[in-house]
């Protein structure tokens, strides 16, 4: 069965520029949760979508902004993109939505912003 | 807010040596904790996990974790580390509140040869 896959890997924008980043889950799966890696931060939970709604939000901006479609593939946006925003952005998925569900981790999407 | 300490930013040991890893946590409900690995160059992968029942439980490749509530406390053990475990270490908490993981800063352990 095929991983979590997230595209595109790599990513350089610039400043105020916006970004959208795709993730399609595990075959089966229908819970997607974002979550940002940094060397200062460290992982830190975005958002979490089920059944194409959003279920869960962490601390971010609104600038980040995310939707998941009817068959679990999820985007994630990034608007006004800030020096700051330069991060590897992964994406988990999980066949149900739950705290003891275990996540699946895909590659990430490293975004630079110049 | 509830987080997640790792003790150890980078932990060096030599092949055969015993591997712990501390992480605790500061909230006072129920918790479901994981370990997760990163290897260089790989996805995260789930090392463990706990929920309820017998504290010490065994996840893949000879790791297992002990959960000590009294001390908020679910630390990572390995007997004998092989160069191999090099790789980055995650705890991780869930409060019961859908996929919500809480993370901490990460432990690099690098074993020598």
């Amino acid at each position: 069965k095929a991983g979590v896959t997230q595209t595109p890997r790599y990513l350089i924008k610039t400043r105020g520029q916006q970004v959208t980043l795709s993730c399609s889950p595990i075959s089966g799966h229908r819970s997607v949760s974002w979550y940002q890696q940094t060397p200062g931060q460290g992982l830190q939970f975005l958002f979490e979508y089920f059944s194409e709604t959003q279920r869960n939000k962490g601390n971010f901006p609104g600038r980040f902004s995310g939707r998941q479609f009817s068959n679990s593939r999820s985007e994630m946006n990034v608007s006004t993109l800030e020096l700051g925003d330069s991060a590897l952005y992964l994406c988990a998925s999980s066949l149900a939505r739950g705290s003891q569900e275990t996540q699946y981790f895909g590659p990430g999407t490293r975004l630079l912003v110049l | 807010a509830q987080s997640v300490s790792q003790h150890n930013h980078h932990v060096i040991l030599s092949e055969a040596a015993s591997l712990e890893l501390g992480c605790n946590y500061s909230y006072g409900g129920t918790v479901n904790l994981f370990w997760y690995v990163q290897y260089p160059g790989q996805h995260l992968q789930l090392l463990l996990k706990y929920f309820s029942g017998d504290p010490l439980v065994k996840g893949i490749k000879g790791f297992e974790a002990e959960f000590i509530k009294s001390k908020f406390s679910f630390n990572l053990r390995k007997p004998s580390v092989q160069w191999s475990d090099t790789a980055e270490y995650f705890c991780a908490v869930n409060l019961n509140q859908g996929g919500k993981l809480i993370f901490g800063q990460g432990t690099e352990l690098s074993v020598k040869p």
